[in-house]
């Protein structure tokens, strides 16, 4: 089955630094990972998506994430934060190759705080 | 307009009720889906549609049943509310492909 492990419910960081935030996945298939992103009271916008073309994906508003087979990984980064970037990001896994149903399997979720 | 759009965007409700969350898209997606969210649990999927025809249970299906009355419309029901059905409620839409994910704004539903 698959499934995907968001290692940090909550990352801090300062303004104008950089953010990391890791997410391991577990897929018997070369997998589809996407990174989403929740802004308080609103609903889930998609920041980027790994579709087996190229490892390292770049997404809206400065974000990226690279994909490392050998790892396992999909960490999602962005070389300077801004205040804006307070959010929940969410790693998800599709299962199509393995069951075809379209579903999304989400992980727990990591809390973005942005200090001033 | 939002392309996929959630009706209510908030509701309280009592324990025992019966009620029912909307989604329409204009998508023209024939992949519709029902999840919620709750806290330091990420997302979960309720039930799921690939056309008028063909619902399916999600992970977290007892408790509700859907309706797909046309393409562009897949309803949720609670048919008796209780207070651990208190969550968030997305709907979302995809291509067949599934790289085309669209989700609703949400419906945030108490139950008490």
């Amino acid at each position: 089955a698959q499934s995907v492990t968001q290692l940090d419910s909550h990352v801090s960081v300062s303004e104008g630094t950089p953010v990391l935030l890791r997410c391991n996945y577990s897929s018997s298939y070369s997998p589809s990972l996407f990174w989403y992103v929740q802004h308080p009271n609103k609903g889930l916008q998609l920041l980027l998506k790994y579709t087996s073309a190229a490892t390292l994906v770049k997404g809206i508003n400065g974000f990226e994430a690279e994909f490392k087979k050998s790892e396992t990984s999909f960490h999602l980064t962005k070389p300077s934060a801004h205040m804006s970037d307070a959010a929940e990001y969410f790693c998800v896994v599709s299962d199509q190759l393995t069951s075809n149903t379209g579903k999304l399997i989400f992980g727990q979720g990591t809390t973005l705080q942005v200090k001033p | 307009d939002a392309d996929v759009t959630q009706t209510p965007r908030n509701r309280i409700t009592k324990t025992g009720k019966r009620i029912m969350l909307e989604c329409s898209q204009t998508k023209g997606h024939d992949r519709m889906y029902w999840y919620r969210q709750d806290p330091g649990l990420g997302l979960r999927l309720i039930y799921y549609s690939f056309d008028v025809k063909d619902i399916n249970k999600g992970e977290i299906s007892d408790g509700y049943s859907v309706s797909r009355q046309a393409q562009a419309k897949f309803s949720l029901s609670l048919e008796s509310a209780i207070p651990n059905q208190t969550a968030l409620y997305f709907c979302a839409t995809s291509t067949a492909s599934n790289y085309g994910y669209t989700f609703g704004s949400g419906t945030r539903l108490t139950v008490v």
